[in-house]
Order: structure tokens, then C-alpha cells, then sequence
């Protein structure tokens, strides 16, 4: 079975700070990767994903994320975060080929202060 | 605009009460997903469905069974709820498993 590591549980920044979450998967096949974000108080929504092709993948409000496969990692980033992008954020994985639901890391709360 | 309605936002149950969580998706979704969300735990998968009548185990099934009797619906029974199931607990619906899971708002659930 696959399993997701978030790096860091907590995150407090300063806006127009540059942001860096590490998230690493352990799985040898095919993966399908996804960042999701939870607003407080709202539902979880897809911030970005990467199935395959080009290894750096744009999502919503400025976030990106790149694949690298020969270290397992799928970081999410954001040049300059503002008050808005605070947050838990979740790290998912699922086998490219087969059929399962996701496997989620436990996620980071990011604190933008402004 | 995609939608995933769960029954209750807030549920109180007993210890040994049967407990029925609802979900509801208007998008014709093939998949659904149960999850639960714990702090420092991030979100478990219980079941998911990819068919009607159709079920498979996640990664904590036990004290869970699940029930897809329509395509839009997908409910999560606790047969015997216990203090341990107190949780969040998160619906999803996809098109296919290489697509992106649509949540529901969640259903606080606290069992005394």
C-alpha cells in the first residue's frame, strides 16, 4: 500500500513570503498526484494535479507543484502567499493503473500573517 | 456548478446507536468515497464504490459498511457506533479514478 509523508504539520509565514511544502510518496508504480486545499470552514477543494506529462503543473491561484519521480516527491509552491492562502493543505496520492481512492497525507495548517 | 450534499453537518449518536450517514452527488459520478478526518491524522479512506451496488474496503473498513442502491447516492453505516468513531466525515464523488474527487461539507459526528 502506498502512503503520503507531509513534511511539516504547521507553517507560519508572512505574506509575500515564498512557500515550499514537501510531500513525499511511497509507491514504486505509476502514481497520480494531488494537492488539496481546505479554507476554514469550507470543503476541500483540488488545488492541483499531475497524471502525466510535463512534471511542472500549474493549479489555482498561483500555486504550482513539480513531480520529481526519482525522489518521490510531488512539493507544492507559491512565490508570494497572501493573507487568503491560509489553510490546511493535503498531499494525495492514487495508483496510476489501478482503482482505489486516495491516499492522504495529514496534511500542514499554514498561517499567513499579515 | 458540481455538487456533493452529505444529510447532516452535525450529528450526535449514542454509544451501540445505528448510525445511517447520507451522501448526495448531482454530477453522474461513477465513484464515490467515504473518508474520515481526524486532526494530525489528515483524511482516512472507510470505502469507496465504483458502481451501483458495487464496494470496496479503504484503509480502516472495520465498525463500517457501506450501501449504493443509486449512482447518486452512497450511505455509510455505523452498525454499532462507538466513542472511537467519533470523526469527521467526508463524502467525494469522481468521474474515474484518474480524476478529481468532488467533497461534500463533512457531517461532524460525536458519539457519547
Amino acid at each position: 500500500a502506498q502512503s503520503v509523508s507531509q513534511h511539516n504539520h504547521h507553517v507560519i509565514l508572512s505574506e509575500a513570503a515564498s512557500l515550499e511544502l514537501g510531500c513525499n510518496y511511497s509507491y514504486g508504480g505509476t502514481v497520480n498526484l494531488f494537492w488539496y486545499v481546505q479554507y476554514p470552514g469550507q470543503h476541500l477543494q483540488l488545488l492541483l494535479k499531475y497524471f502525466s506529462g510535463d512534471p511542472l503543473v500549474k493549479g489555482i491561484k498561483g500555486f504550482e507543484a513539480e513531480f520529481i519521480k526519482s525522489k518521490f516527491s510531488f512539493n507544492l509552491r507559491k512565490p508570494s502567499v497572501q493573507w487568503s492562502d491560509t489553510a490546511e493543505y493535503f498531499c494525495a496520492v492514487n495508483t496510476g493503473g489501478g482503482a482505489d481512492g486516495l491516499t492522504f497525507g495529514k496534511g500542514t495548517h499554514l498561517i499567513i500573517q499579515p | 456548478d458540481v455538487k456533493v450534499t452529505q444529510s447532516s453537518r452535525y450529528l450526535v449518536k449514542r454509544t451501540g446507536e445505528k448510525v445511517f450517514l447520507e451522501c448526495v452527488q448531482d454530477m453522474d459520478h461513477e465513484n464515490m468515497f467515504w473518508y474520515r478526518q481526524d486532526p494530525g491524522l489528515g483524511l482516512r479512506l472507510i470505502y469507496f464504490s465504483y458502481d451501483v451496488k458495487m464496494k470496496e474496503k479503504g484503509d480502516i473498513p472495520e465498525g463500517y459498511s457501506v450501501s449504493r442502491e443509486k449512482k447518486e447516492r452512497f450511505s455509510l453505516i455505523l452498525e454499532s457506533a462507538s466513542t472511537n468513531q467519533t470523526s469527521m466525515y467526508l463524502c467525494a464523488s469522481s468521474r474515474g479514478f484518474r480524476y478529481e474527487q468532488y467533497f461534500g461539507p463533512g457531517t461532524r459526528l460525536t458519539v457519547t
